[in-house]
């Protein structure tokens, strides 16, 4: 079964600076889907960005961007020019290209707090 | 709002007691997931449907618990015989099929049992 570990309880940030969130996972898959959520006070959760197991490239939504290593199965998100509503809880989750169902594999979650 | 719905966002029950939750998804998605958030810590799958059909079932859902799509549109999570370790977040998410990775998630309805 796959895991997703965020080793990382809290982070903290000041505004307008550039903060890294830590993910690794564990599968012995080759072909699936790394998500982060966001999920604000209000606890609707967002989707931040993705990446495909299958792309070399990292992917990058505006101010945020990842680092995909898959060799070492980390994938950690950056957050540039950090903004006081990027203040939430961050979840890593995993989804397997095989026919399951899609359904995700969360991490227990970073709180990132945003200092002004 | 064409997001995804649950509903009632809050429910407080007496243990013993049985409730149930409803997840209206965005209308053209076809995949429909359910799962439990306790305090600090990450989401856990119970369940999916595809369409009317109930594909998956996790460990998680006891015998207490059931979930329907009876026409593939809302879903009802309803838990028998609550108990306090039923209190959490549930959260209900949709999908497109496999076409579009990633799912949309609902508010959550916040379940406790005193």
């Amino acid at each position: 079964a796959q895991t997703v570990t965020q080793s990382q309880p809290e982070m903290s940030v000041q505004e307008a600076e550039t903060v890294t969130l830590s993910c690794t996972y564990d599968t012995s898959e080759s072909d699936y889907y790394l998500f982060w959520y966001k999920q604000p006070p209000s606890r609707q959760m967002i989707l931040v960005i993705r990446q495909e197991a299958y792309k070399q490239q990292n992917a990058t939504e505006n101010r945020f961007s990842v680092n995909f290593q898959k060799a070492a199965k980390s994938f950690s998100l950056k957050i540039s020019d950090s903004q006081l509503g990027d203040a939430a809880m961050y979840f890593c989750a995993y989804r397997s290209e095989k026919s399951d169902g899609n359904k995700l594999v969360f991490g227990a979650g970073t709180i990132l707090r945003v200092k002004s | 709002d064409t997001g995804v719905s649950q509903n009632p966002r809050h429910k407080i029950t007496k243990r013993g007691q049985n409730v149930t939750f409803r997840c209206d998804p965005i209308s053209e998605h076809n995949r429909l997931y359910w799962y439990r958030q306790t305090l600090g810590q990450g989401p856990e799958f119970l369940t999916y449907f595809q369409n009317e059909a109930q594909l998956e079932k996790s460990r998680l859902l006891s015998d207490r618990f059931s979930a329907e799509r009876p026409k593939g549109s809302f879903s009802t999570l309803e838990i028998q015989r609550t108990e306090q370790g039923d209190s959490a977040m549930y959260l209900c998410a949709s999908s497109l099929g496999g076409a579009v990775p990633g799912a949309f998630f609902g508010q959550g309805t916040r379940l406790t049992v005193v």
